[in-house]
């Protein structure tokens, strides 16, 4: 079945350090994938998305892009800030495949300190 | 607020006994989607309705689970029996049917602690 394996965290960095969290994934056919965010006491929110190979998503200084060849999404900041602190989860999504549901990765606690 | 309401947001109960959650989703939204996470993990697909239907459910979703969605709007998740495993944060999700690559909306969620 599909599935989603994100590195293993927490990830800790100081301010303005460059950021990257692995996700790679399994899926038959081409998904669409997603980084989600969720802020403490917050619900998950989309940071981005991609929906075919090569895609480049991007917000808020996030990027990622999906690579096919490589089964990956990967999530990059230049320059985090202590704002970013939050639990990120890679999500793919397969059409029409139980409705569209989304796969989610375990997740990974990054914090920012000042 | 036009966002996915749920309530309650916490909700802590003896084990053996019965809850009942509920999930408001964006109002033009056709399709409703409940997840489970537990502490550490991502969420989990429960369940899902394309306006009242319930078209899928998960093999995580045992007989004590129920779902409705009446009149495919609001949607209602019960739990009998509770026990000690059931102790979860359970998300609801709103989004439009049938567009690659369309974005689920969640909710605050409900946190659920059995006893």
């Amino acid at each position: 079945g599909d599935s989603v394996t994100q590195m293993e965290g927490p990830v800790t960095l100081s301010e303005e350090a460059f950021l990257t969290i692995n996700c790679t994934y399994t899926a038959t056919g081409y998904p669409s994938l997603f980084w989600y965010v969720q802020y403490p006491g917050e619900g998950l929110q989309l940071l981005l998305k991609a929906t075919k190979a090569d895609d480049k998503g991007s917000n808020k200084g996030f990027e990622a892009t999906y690579r096919k060849e490589t089964t990956s999404f990967h999530l990059e900041k230049g320059s985090v800030q202590v704002s970013d602190s939050a639990v990120y989860f890679c999500a793919l999504q397969a059409h029409e495949v139980s409705g569209s549901r989304l796969t989610f990765g375990e997740g990974t606690q990054l914090t920012v300190n000042p | 607020d036009t966002g996915v309401s749920q309530d309650p947001r916490h909700k802590i109960t003896k084990r053996g006994q019965n809850v009942t959650f509920r999930c408001d989703p964006i109002s033009e939204h056709n399709r409703l989607y409940w997840y489970r996470q537990t502490l550490g993990q991502g969420p989990e697909f429960l369940t899902y309705f394309q306006n009242e239907a319930q078209l899928e459910k998960s093999r995580l979703l045992s007989d004590r689970f129920s779902a409705e969605r009446p009149k495919g709007s609001f949607s209602t998740l019960e739990i009998q029996r509770t026990e000690q495993g059931d102790s979860a944060m359970y998300l609801c999700a709103s989004s439009l049917a049938g567009l690659a690559g369309y974005e689920q909306y969640f909710g605050p969620g409900t946190r659920l602690t059995v006893t």
